[in-house]
């Protein structure tokens, strides 16, 4: 497997634009995580879904933030519109048993927004 | 009080010495543990997990589980320079929709030299 895909590796937007990340996850895994890193927050969970099932989006940080899973093979996570404080890693993890094998990460996406 | 607290660090070891990276979590509900290395400008990638109390050793590495504590630890044998990165620490809390959530702490960075 090519394990957990990410795009795009390094977004650098404006101000204002909307940005759309993509993630595909390993086959066969039932859970989809979206984090973001920064240096001040660390890793925060933003949503996950089960099922392609949004689980829980306590973490997603206003409405300028959505995230679907359409499929099982497939989810976006939009900002829109962006904003300077958004610029952070955002990563994509899937599982099969989160409890027993934790996540398997991608290998995130370098957003920038000036 | 942070849900997943790890000793801040930095924390420099030489070549073939123990590394010995701690961490504490609020939630006494937690179930599962787990140990993620992240080196710099990389995704986190799984190390280790337990989930009862006592240790758990794979190869140089041991976690040590003490739940009445809280307290959850991962000692690195033999420490090489490779072994230079962050580790974070992850909990796994109790059900409901925390089943497939980790909680990270801000991770612990580790510097082995030669």
């Amino acid at each position: 497997d090519a394990g957990v895909i990410q795009s795009p590796r390094h977004e650098v937007t404006e101000m204002g634009q909307e940005v759309t990340l993509r993630c595909k996850p390993i086959s066969g895994h039932d859970y989809l995580f979206w984090y973001r890193q920064t240096m001040m927050r660390g890793l925060e969970l933003l949503i996950y879904f089960n099922n392609n099932v949004p689980i829980d989006d306590s973490g997603m940080p206003e409405d300028r933030f959505s995230a679907k899973m359409p499929n099982a093979s497939f989810s976006t996570l939009k900002i829109q519109p962006s904003e300077p404080r958004d610029s952070a890693v955002y990563f994509c993890a899937s599982s099969f048993e989160p409890r027993a094998y934790g996540y398997t990460f991608g290998s995130g996406t370098r957003l920038t927004v000036v | 009080q942070k849900e997943v607290e790890q000793n801040s660090g930095p924390l420099s070891v030489p070549e073939g010495a123990i590394a010995s990276l701690n961490c504490t979590y609020s939630d006494r509900g937690s179930q599962s543990f787990f140990w993620y290395r992240q080196y710099s400008g990389k995704s986190p990638e799984l190390i280790m997990f337990i989930y009862s109390n006592g240790d758990k050793e794979d190869g140089r590495f041991t976690a040590q589980l003490n739940k009445a504590s809280q307290y959850v630890s991962l000692l690195i044998r033999d420490s090489q320079p490779s072994d230079s990165a962050t580790y974070l620490c992850a909990v796994n809390n109790a059900g409901g929709t925390s089943y497939g959530k980790l909680t990270f702490g801000q991770g612990t960075i580790l510097t082995v030299h030669p």
